[in-house]
């Protein structure tokens, strides 16, 4: 099975500051990546997806952005927090090109913006 | 608008009874669902999926139940255990090999001892 690292777990930013949320995937090659965010008392809002170097499809427009710079790196960015950005993120892989199972997510990085 | 929906936020059940988790939805293009389960502060951890060729997906304790023209599926666990107390999502997609996910807001299960 795949194995997802995010970093970091915890990160506490004043408004206006820049987000950098990393992500690598271990187990797997050419997985389709994922950024999610759970707010708080809600669901799973899916805001990036990538199926290869380079590719990145927005879900939800805003002010963050994603990168993939590597097949087995995703990378989670703003240039100046919001509060609304606030939450829990996370990072999830699923087989790439065979392209069915289900969604492995990493243990998530919780991000308040004060 | 939420095309997937969990309409109980929570969810308490006697130890050894059974817990039945309800998820409905409005697209009709969604022919593959998966129940994740999540504690505080972890990323979800996958339980079991069921396409729509079937009706009935079971792994071991867990077991789902699709009724496609109700667009309600089900999760019933049996028999409960205190550790099974978490949230539990329900997520939708086009296909098996759909992009994109879409989970529901999630149901916290508190199984009491």
């Amino acid at each position: 099975s795949q194995t997802i690292h995010q970093w970091p777990a915890t990160l506490v930013q004043p408004v206006g500051s820049p987000l950098s949320l990393e992500c690598t995937v271990e187990g797997t090659s050419n997985p389709n990546l994922y950024w999610y965010r759970q707010a708080a008392g809600r669901g799973l809002q899916l805001l990036f997806y990538s199926v290869g170097i380079g590719q990145i499809s927005s879900e939800v427009p805003q002010n963050l952005s994603a990168s993939r710079p590597q097949d087995r790196q995703f990378i989670l960015s703003s240039k100046k927090l919001l509060l609304s950005d606030s939450g829990f993120y996370l990072c999830a892989s699923r087989r790439g090109r065979a392209g069915t199972g289900e969604l492995f997510f990493g243990e998530g990085s919780r991000l308040t913006v004060l | 608008d939420q095309q997937v929906k969990q309409n109980s936020p929570s969810l308490s059940v006697q130890e050894g009874r059974i817990s039945i988790l309800n998820c409905d939805y409005t697209n009709s293009m969604f022919d593959y669902f998966l129940w994740y389960k999540k504690y505080p502060a972890e990323g979800p951890t996958f339980l079991i999926s069921i396409s729509s060729i079937k009706d009935k997906n079971e792994d071991g304790r867990f077991t789902v139940f699709l009724n496609k023209s109700a667009k309600h599926l089900s999760l019933h666990i049996v028999p409960s255990q205190p550790g099974d107390s978490a949230v539990y999502f329900c997520a939708a997609s086009e296909s098996s090999y759909g992009q994109n996910f879409v989970f529901g807001p999630g149901t916290r299960l508190s199984v009491l001892p």
